[in-house]
């Protein structure tokens, strides 16, 4: 497997603008997590989805943050309108079973200026 | 909830010498650990975990962790620290049942040469 892709790997956009992250997760995998990494406050886990189901999203900042997953091969990450303030580096991961590590994408560096 | 702490956002060694991270968790029910590592403009790699079977474990490219449920830790050693060792360095925690991890903030290592 070609492990988790993420899309695009950078992104650069205007405040106001909309943005769509995109992520396929290694297939067989039951879960998907979005994490943003920031140097302020290091790795937050934004939302995570079993069996395409969202089952946490208390860590959407706030309501411009929205995230889908239509099947088991693809989800994305949606910030509508975009602030300066979510410039960052946003990872999905995937994680088979119960217990087990989570397999993380290569990231999308956004810059929001 | 679980949630890891780990102590001095960076770390320097010389090459050659004892790497040493610590991480200390904190959870209610038996958790499972993890190390992960970042190198530059990468997403996070699995270095080793633990998952209530033995309390050394061993990962890739000579790093070890030993549980402690006593001292509630889970740090990371390297016999001899190599200049490929510069990378940043996150202790996670998980519940059985739940991939969900929660990350420390994170060691910079740097190797002095």
């Amino acid at each position: 497997d070609a492990g988790v892709i993420q899309s695009p790997r950078h992104e650069v956009t205007e405040m106001g603008q909309e943005v769509t992250l995109r992520c396929k997760p290694i297939s067989g995998h039951d879960y998907l997590f979005w994490y943003r990494q920031t140097m302020m406050r290091g790795l937050e886990l934004l939302i995570y989805f079993n069996n395409n189901v969202p089952i946490d999203d208390s860590g959407m900042p706030e309501d411009r943050f929205s995230a889908k997953m239509p099947n088991a091969s693809f989800s994305t990450l949606k910030i509508q309108p975009s602030e300066p303030r979510d410039s960052a580096v946003y990872f999905c991961a995937s994680g088979a079973t119960q217990g087990t590590e989570a397999f993380f994408g290569q990231g999308t560096r956004l810059t929001v200026v | 909830a679980q949630s890891v702490t780990q102590l001095g956002s960076h770390v320097s060694v010389s090459e050659g010498a004892l790497v040493l991270l610590r991480c200390n968790y904190s959870s209610s029910v038996p958790p499972y650990l993890f190390w992960y590592v970042q190198y530059p403009n990468q997403g996070l790699q699995l270095l080793l975990k633990y998952t209530s079977a033995a309390t050394l474990v061993k990962g890739i490219n000579g790093f070890e962790a030993e549980f402690k449920k006593s001292e509630t830790s889970f740090h990371l050693t390297k016999p001899s620290a190599h200049m490929s060792d510069a990378a940043e360095y996150f202790c996670a925690v998980s519940a059985y049942g739940n991939n969900r991890l929660a990350f420390g903030k994170g060691n910079q290592v740097v190797v002095i040469p």
